[in-house]
């Protein structure tokens, strides 16, 4: 079975600074994507960033971006200049896709606080 | 172009009643997702349809039954509701193409309250 693990249940940075969110999997397929979503208070799960299994290129989006390191298995969230916006719950997620399905499997999450 | 929408938003119901929750997907997606979310959890995959029918299930009891309509929107139905089953449900929707397209875009949820 796919687990994601997310050993950071909160982290907090100061404006403008960088901050790195860890997260870890476990999974015996060779093809397959990653995410990050964000979820602020208002609940709705947000893509962030996607990574795909088979790109060794490290995905990025504005400020954000992700180390993957698929031998560890280990995919890390790097936000540069924080904004008080990106307050939130972040969750990594798994999808792995058989025949016509597909699922997403999710770590706990990390909260992040961003501080003035 | 309307993202996925969900409703109601709120929701409060007894032990042993049944619930009703629908999803509308993103224009131009074929696939939907259900999930819940308790609280302080990542969300838990509950199954997914494509072409009318579910496609894969997760670990959820029979209570929890799905449908999807022509139109690609869909319904959560829960039979016999536990307290357990207070948490936040979250649709998703994608296009069942592969790759890049099958990104899964969310809902705002909805919130169901067993009492």
């Amino acid at each position: 079975a796919q687990t994601v693990t997310q050993s950071q249940p909160e982290m907090s940075v100061q404006e403008a600074e960088t901050v790195t969110l860890s997260c870890t999997y476990d999974t015996s397929e060779s093809d397959y994507y990653l995410f990050w979503y964000k979820q602020p208070p208002s609940r709705q799960m947000i893509l962030v960033i996607r990574q795909e299994a088979y790109k060794q290129q490290n995905a990025t989006e504005n400020r954000f971006s992700v180390n993957f390191q698929k031998a560890a298995k280990s995919f890390s969230l790097k936000i540069s200049d924080s904004q008080l916006g990106d307050a939130a719950m972040y969750f990594c997620a798994y999808r792995i896709q058989t025949g016509t399905a597909s699922k997403l499997t999710f770590g706990t999450g990390t909260r992040l606080q961003v501080t003035l | 172009d309307a993202g996925v929408t969900q409703s109601p938003t709120h929701l409060i119901k007894t032990r042993g009643q049944q619930v009703t929750l629908r999803c509308s997907p993103k224009s131009g997606h074929d696939t939907v997702s259900w999930y819940q979310q308790a609280l302080g959890q990542g969300p838990q995959f509950i199954f997914q349809y494509y072409e009318e029918e579910e496609r894969q299930r997760g670990n959820f009891p029979d209570r929890f039954s799905g449908h999807q309509f022509p139109n690609y929107s869909s319904e959560l139905n829960v039979n016999a509701l536990l307290l357990g089953d207070s948490a936040l449900y979250l649709c998703a929707s994608s296009i069942l193409a592969g790759g890049d397209q099958e990104t899964q875009y969310f809902g705002p949820g909805t919130r169901l309250l067993v009492l």
